[in-house]
C-alpha cells in the first residue's frame, strides 16, 4: 500500500498569503496518478488537481500543483477567504486507492 | 451537469448489513468508474472500492472479505454492501465518480464529481 504523509498537519495563515502544502509518497509513483482536493466543513471533498498539475474544471489558476517521484507540492498563490479548508492529496494508480491525512489552513 | 445522490438505511445495529445506493443523474455511466469512500467523523478519507462500467471491481483489502459493490446500467445507479458492521464502520459515505481524462490508456481513474455524502451510524 502506498502511504500519502503530508505537511504541515495544519497552517494558520491570513488572506493573501502564499501556501505550500506538500506530499510525500511512501514509494516512487507516477506523476499521472497524483490528485488533490479540498473539503469545507460539511461538505464532500471537490477535485482541484489531477495527474500532479492539471487544474480541474473551475478551478481558478491560483491553485498550482507540482512534483515528482515521492515529493508532491500544492501551492495556493494567494489565499482567498474561501480557499480556508482540508487539503488532500490522493494516488489513484495503484491499488488499495489512498489519501494523505489531510492538511488544515485556518485563519489567522 | 452530472449529480449523483446516495441514499439508504443511516442507522444500523452491530453486525447488520450497511446497503447504500448512489443514483446518478445528468450523465451516462459509461465510460466512467464509480468509487465508494468513507469518511469517519474528524477523521480523513477512505477509499472503499470502485466498479467499472462493465462490472470490473476493485475493493480495499482492508474490507474485501465484507464490501461487495454493484453497477445498474438500467437504473442509472450503483451500490454499496458491506456485511457485519461494526462501529468503527461509522462514517460519512460518499460516491463519486472517477474518469480517466488524458490518462485513459493508463487507466488511471480521478474522483471528479462527488455525491454530497450520507452518514451511517453503527450502534446498539
Amino acid at each position: 500500500e502506498i502511504v500519502l504523509t503530508q505537511s504541515p498537519g495544519s497552517l494558520s495563515l491570513s488572506p493573501g498569503e502564499r501556501v505550500t502544502l506538500s506530499c510525500r509518497a511512501s514509494q516512487t509513483i507516477s506523476a499521472r496518478y497524483l490528485g488533490w482536493y479540498q473539503q469545507k466543513p460539511g461538505q464532500a471533498p471537490r477535485l482541484l488537481i489531477y495527474g500532479s498539475f492539471n487544474r480541474a474544471i473551475g478551478i481558478p489558476d491560483r491553485f498550482s500543483g507540482r512534483g515528482s517521484g515521492t515529493d508532491f507540492t500544492l501551492i495556493i498563490s494567494r489565499l482567498e477567504p474561501e480557499d480556508f479548508a482540508v487539503y488532500y492529496c490522493h494516488q489513484y494508480g495503484k491499488s488499495p486507492r489512498t489519501f494523505g491525512q489531510g492538511t488544515k489552513v485556518e485563519v489567522k | 451537469q452530472v449529480q449523483l445522490q446516495e441514499w439508504g438505511a443511516g442507522l444500523l445495529k452491530p453486525s447488520e448489513t450497511l446497503s447504500l445506493t448512489c443514483a446518478v443523474s445528468g450523465g451516462s455511466l459509461s465510460g466512467f468508474h464509480w468509487v465508494w469512500i468513507r469518511q469517519p467523523p474528524g477523521k480523513g478519507l477512505e477509499w472503499i472500492g470502485q466498479i467499472s462500467d462493465s462490472g470490473t471491481t476493485d475493493y480495499n483489502p482492508s474490507l474485501k472479505s465484507r464490501v461487495s459493490i454493484s453497477v445498474d446500467m438500467s437504473k442509472s445507479q450503483f451500490s454499496l454492501q458491506l456485511t457485519s458492521v461494526a462501529a468503527a464502520d461509522t462514517a460519512v459515505y460518499y460516491c463519486a465518480r472517477a474518469d480517466c481524462g488524458p490518462y485513459c490508456i493508463y487507466h488511471f481513474y480521478y474522483m471528479d464529481v462527488w455525491g454530497k455524502g450520507t452518514t451511517v451510524t453503527v450502534s446498539s
